[in-house]
Formats: structure tokens, sequence, C-alpha cells
């Protein structure tokens, strides 16, 4: 069983429609969660950390649910430059080891 | 957020031939470099996690002889490709994990990526 398991998609929506991705995890006590966001032939660069309370930041917000062991990430009034893949990421308890998901491509249509 | 480049961003050889890549952090002492592979359409793969003045940890699967890492410097980390293949084509990217200070813990900083292209 993977790690991470993440919807490829690609979600392709209209401009101002909200849209959510998850992402699931296999170890129970994996310690910190992130999404990136990987623009085309580009490294990933972080979006934003997901704490078990929740946060949010402008259009964004991320949800960790460590019952169901799942993440998600949301985004409000979306804008066409917010096309890009979404990567979630799962860091094991010891620290050292990241497991990214396999991406959810995201494109935002005029 | 912290500075990490790469060079070369991107390089293409004959097979047979060794490559060697270079993962530096900028503005930052980094203990911890990760390299990782991505092909076309797919996810991130870890390769190997390097800490620095002492042996990489490869993944399963990753030939530590293939892929020669070096962590000499809090800086500064190397990837070589030995013998590369046309298989080995990829895009290469390293990260590194600050010492202290700026971000979270676990926040990784992502060089620009090598593209490499073995003919």
């Amino acid at each position: 069983r993977k790690e991470v398991e993440q919807d490829p998609g690609p979600f392709n929506v209209p401009e101002g429609a909200t849209v959510a991705f998850n992402c699931t995890y296999s170890n129970s006590a994996s310690q910190s969660f992130f999404w990136y966001r990987q623009d085309c032939r580009k490294e990933p660069k972080l979006l934003m950390s997901v704490y078990s309370s929740g946060n949010e930041d402008g259009r964004f917000t991320a949800q960790l649910n460590r019952a169901s062991q799942y993440i998600s990430l949301l985004i409000r009034d979306s804008k066409l430059s917010d096309s890009a893949t979404y990567l979630c990421v799962v860091v094991t308890n010891t620290g050292n080891q990241f497991y990214f998901g396999t991406g959810t491509s995201l494109t935002v249509i005029p | 957020g912290a500075v990490v480049s790469q060079h070369p961003s991107r390089v293409i050889c004959k097979s047979g031939t060794s490559v060697k890549i270079e993962c530096r952090s900028l503005d930052f002492q980094a203990t911890t470099m990760f390299w990782y592979r991505q092909f076309p359409k797919q996810s991130l793969m870890l390769m190997a996690t390097s800490n620095e003045g002492s042996k990489a940890t490869y993944e399963q699967g990753v030939e530590k002889d293939k892929f020669l890492i070096n962590h000499a410097s809090l800086t500064l980390s190397t990837l070589t490709v030995t013998s590369a293949h046309p298989e080995d084509s990829s895009f290469y990217i390293c990260s590194a994990r600050e010492h202290r200070g700026r971000g979270s813990y676990n926040e990784q900083f992502f060089g620009p990526g090598t593209r490499l292209t073995v003919l």
C-alpha cells in the first residue's frame, strides 16, 4: 500500500469556483503534513503546512483529519494563476522521511 | 524562504558517462539534504537522504553505487550518476532542511532541479 494516495485529477474548474483536494496516508504515526505547489517543469514550493486545528491562508484552507488519516486543501474563488499541480506531503514520526502524493493537477479556466 | 541552488540546470550526456549534480544552500546551513527524482507526470520519488559528514541513506531500490552522494559541508551536497543510461533520464531535484531558524523543522526548501537526458 502506498504511503500517500492522492487523486491525480485533472480538475478543470472555471474562475471563481471552489475546489477541494484530498490526500490519504497510511502511517498513523505520521508527524507533519504539507501542501506544495508545483508548476510545470519547476521545483515544488511550499504552499502551507497542515495543522490538526486546521489553518487558513487567504483563499486556501488546509485541514487534517487524524482519525480518518487524510488531509485536505480547499481553494476558494479560484484564479487563473492557481493552475498548477498540488502535492500533499506526509512526514513520518522520525522526521526524516517525506512521502509525496502523486499530485493533483488543477486547471482554472477563464 | 531560504534559497537552494542546483547546477547544472540541464545536462545532456552520452550513455556510459558520469554526471555530477551540485546542490547548494545559499543563505542557510543544511544539516540534511534530500535527493529526489521525478519522471514525467509522476510525483517526486525520494532517492536518498544525505546528512553532513555521514553516509547517505538510500531508499529501497536505489543503487548506492550508481548514485553516489557526497555531503561534505553544511551547504553542499553532490549527486553523481555513474555510467548513466537512457533510463536514468529524469528530473533530479534536491532539497535542504535548515539546521535551525526559519520555517518549521520539517520544512524543505527545494532546488530548481536538474534535467538529465542520456542519449
